[in-house]
């Protein structure tokens, strides 16, 4: 399809190994962002791309969590050392353009537990 | 603290009425206002959204109001259907988008 596509869809890992998780946002958005939504909450901004740049990464929990876009296409969200508390649905976001007032548009997720 | 604020965790209406979803923001400097609907397993899905220069925008059923003053938002969606049960969130800011935590609709057949 035409959307955003995440992989995996589900990801179980123990607690201390790494993960990564793939974005493949729509064909020709600039702009691309990762959120982490917890049970109950809304989803909560990790990072955002412009291109092949990362112009913010304030959202980032700690510096086990790393987003890199190489190409200025497809995303990848590592976490390393994976702990309990990163258990969570990971979004990623895709918008035509990298000023404001174009709607983000999101994928289904990665829904990640650590045990 | 929260700077977008969705007071409600949930809403039943029936179905044909009017379903009025309300936000709140704290942030005078946001510019772009925005909901989406989210079924269980999939990602948020863009509804509808409106500028800080506008005070409506209507989208066939969805209609979302403005009011820079109060620093309030509300979508309403008229008639409501069965398919409109989801949780809507409502999102703010300009380059980045602020999520409130969503409120859970229920369409009564």
């Amino acid at each position: 399809g035409a959307g955003v596509s995440q992989s995996p869809r589900y990801k179980v890992a123990k607690r201390g190994q790494d993960v990564a998780l793939r974005c493949d946002p729509i064909s020709g958005h600039v702009s691309l962002f990762w959120y982490q939504q917890a049970l109950g909450q809304g989803p909560e901004f990790l990072t955002y791309f412009q291109n092949e740049a990362q112009l913010d990464k304030s959202g980032l929990p700690s510096d086990r969590f790393f987003a890199e876009r190489p190409e200025g296409s497809v995303s990848t969200l590592k976490i390393q050392r994976t702990q309990q508390e990163d258990s969570a649905v990971y979004l990623c976001a895709s918008s035509l353009a990298g000023n404001s007032n174009q709607p983000q548009h999101f994928g289904d997720g990665t829904r990640l537990s650590i045990l | 603290d929260q700077q977008v604020k969705q007071n409600s965790p949930s809403l039943s209406v029936q179905e044909g009425r009017i379903s009025i979803l309300n936000c709140d923001y704290t942030n005078s400097m946001f510019d772009y206002f925005l909901w989406y609907k989210k079924y269980p397993a999939e990602g948020p899905t863009f509804l509808i959204s409106i500028s800080s220069i506008k005070d409506k925008n209507e989208d066939g059923r969805f209609t979302v109001f403005l009011n820079k003053s109060a620093k309030h938002l509300s979508l309403h969606i008229v008639p409501s259907q069965p398919g409109d049960s989801a949780v809507y969130f409502c999102a703010a800011g300009d380059d980045k988008i602020i999520f409130g935590k969503g409120t859970r609709l229920h369409i009564l057949p």
